[in-house]
This record gives structure tokens, C-alpha cells and sequence, in this order.
């Protein structure tokens, strides 16, 4: 079935770049996505990608997809502690009905 | 800008208990969803809801659970009989006509089942 997986922890300096990476099962998703959840807060949508695209850029954040291997990365350039968060991955699946596929999050911690 | 708004926070609840959480989507979404997130776990979807029935369910909506619009702005979930492993937090969340997909989520019900 439909399975995405990440790592569960990062943990890098202030100023730093951040990569948090992603694997996913279904081939036929339109489209992925990354959400950023913290602490007492929802999941906001941090930015998405297309699948037939392999790189979107929004400001400090990078997006790399790579389909042949199912791999998804958010590099966040310059990471200052208020990006310390949980960082879900998810995918559409081929349906593109709503239903999200999510993975166990990756807490990123950002020390001073 | 507008958003989802869960009600409530936080509900501790008995076992056997029915719990209701509330959601009220935003405005102008026709598709509202429910996902949950037990302590530790993935995010996982539960409902989807268009034109005033469920588009979507997965295998643990069974049937214990409810959805309803009951009015133009309220969207609940229903567990008639609660167990201890539906302590979870409850995420409501809404879009429009799929497009990219985007998922408008609210800040979650924790509910605790003792």
C-alpha cells in the first residue's frame, strides 16, 4: 500500500542549511507536499511540487523530487530557530481526492 | 485570513462515552476532511465530505464513527462509543475542488479517553 517514510530527527545550528528528506511508495502521486506543525499549532502547507517536476524554489526553501527513486528533500537555507518544528512530508497519491498520504514527521531542532 | 477553527482544544472523556468535535471549515471550501494523529504516529486520514455525504473513508472509520454538516458552517465528527485507542489528536481540514490539493488544516481536538 501507499507508505511514506522519514527520518524522525534533525538537529542543526542557527545559519545553517537544513535538508529534511522523504521516501515514498506511490509512484502515481500528482503531487507532494511539505506541512510544518508547531508546537499547539496545525498542520500549515509549507510548499508542494508538482510530479513532473524535479526542483521548485521559495525563498529559503528548496524542494527536490526525485521520482525514479521516490525521493522527496526540503532543504531550508539559513535556518533560524523559529524553524524549529515537525516537518511532515505527504503525498496525494493518483487520485488527488484530498486524501493525503503523510509521513511520522521529522522534529528539526535548531540550536543558537 | 481565514481559517479552520476546532472546537474543542482538548476533551478528556470516559470509555464508552460519545465524544462529538467540532469543526468549522472555511467559508468558501466545499471538501472537508478529518485525519487524526495518535501520540507517536503518522498523521492518518479518516473521512472525506462533498456535497453532503462522505466522498471517502478509510478502514478506521468504522462504524463507531459519524460525520455531518449539520448548518451552512459546522462540520463534526461523531464516536458514538469511544475507546482508549481513539485518544488522539483530531485534525479537521478543508479545500476546494482538488486543484493542488492544498489542505487547510485547523489546530486539532486532543481527545483523551480514560
Amino acid at each position: 500500500g501507499e507508505d511514506v517514510e522519514q527520518s524522525l530527527f534533525l538537529s542543526v545550528r542557527e545559519g545553517d542549511s537544513s535538508v529534511i528528506n522523504c521516501t515514498y511508495t506511490d509512484s502515481s502521486s500528482t503531487y507532494l507536499y511539505w506541512y510544518k506543525q508547531e508546537p499547539g499549532a496545525g498542520l500549515q502547507l509549507l510548499t508542494y511540487i508538482f510530479s513532473n517536476m524535479d526542483m521548485k524554489q521559495d525563498q529559503r526553501l528548496t524542494v527536490l523530487l526525485n521520482k525514479k527513486d521516490k525521493h522527496l528533500s526540503l532543504r531550508i537555507a539559513d535556518t533560524q530557530t523559529g524553524d524549529s518544528a515537525i516537518y511532515f512530508c505527504a503525498e496525494s497519491g493518483s487520485s488527488n481526492t484530498g486524501k493525503l498520504i503523510f509521513g511520522q514527521g521529522t522534529t528539526l531542532q535548531v540550536k543558537p | 485570513e481565514p481559517e479552520v477553527t476546532q472546537t474543542p482544544s482538548h476533551q478528556v472523556t470516559q470509555m464508552g462515552q460519545e465524544v462529538i468535535l467540532r469543526c468549522v471549515p472555511i467559508s468558501n471550501h466545499l471538501y472537508f476532511y478529518w485525519y487524526r494523529q495518535i501520540l507517536g504516529q503518522k498523521v492518518e486520514f479518516l473521512v472525506s465530505f462533498y456535497n453532503n455525504e462522505i466522498s471517502e473513508k478509510s478502514e478506521i472509520f468504522d462504524d463507531q464513527f459519524s460525520v455531518e454538516r449539520p448548518d451552512g458552517s459546522n462540520f463534526t465528527l461523531k464516536i458514538r462509543s469511544t475507546k482508549l485507542e481513539d485518544s488522539a489528536m483530531y485534525f479537521c481540514a478543508s479545500n476546494n475542488p482538488p486543484g493542488t490539493g492544498e489542505l487547510f488544516f485547523g489546530e486539532g481536538s486532543r481527545l483523551t479517553v480514560l
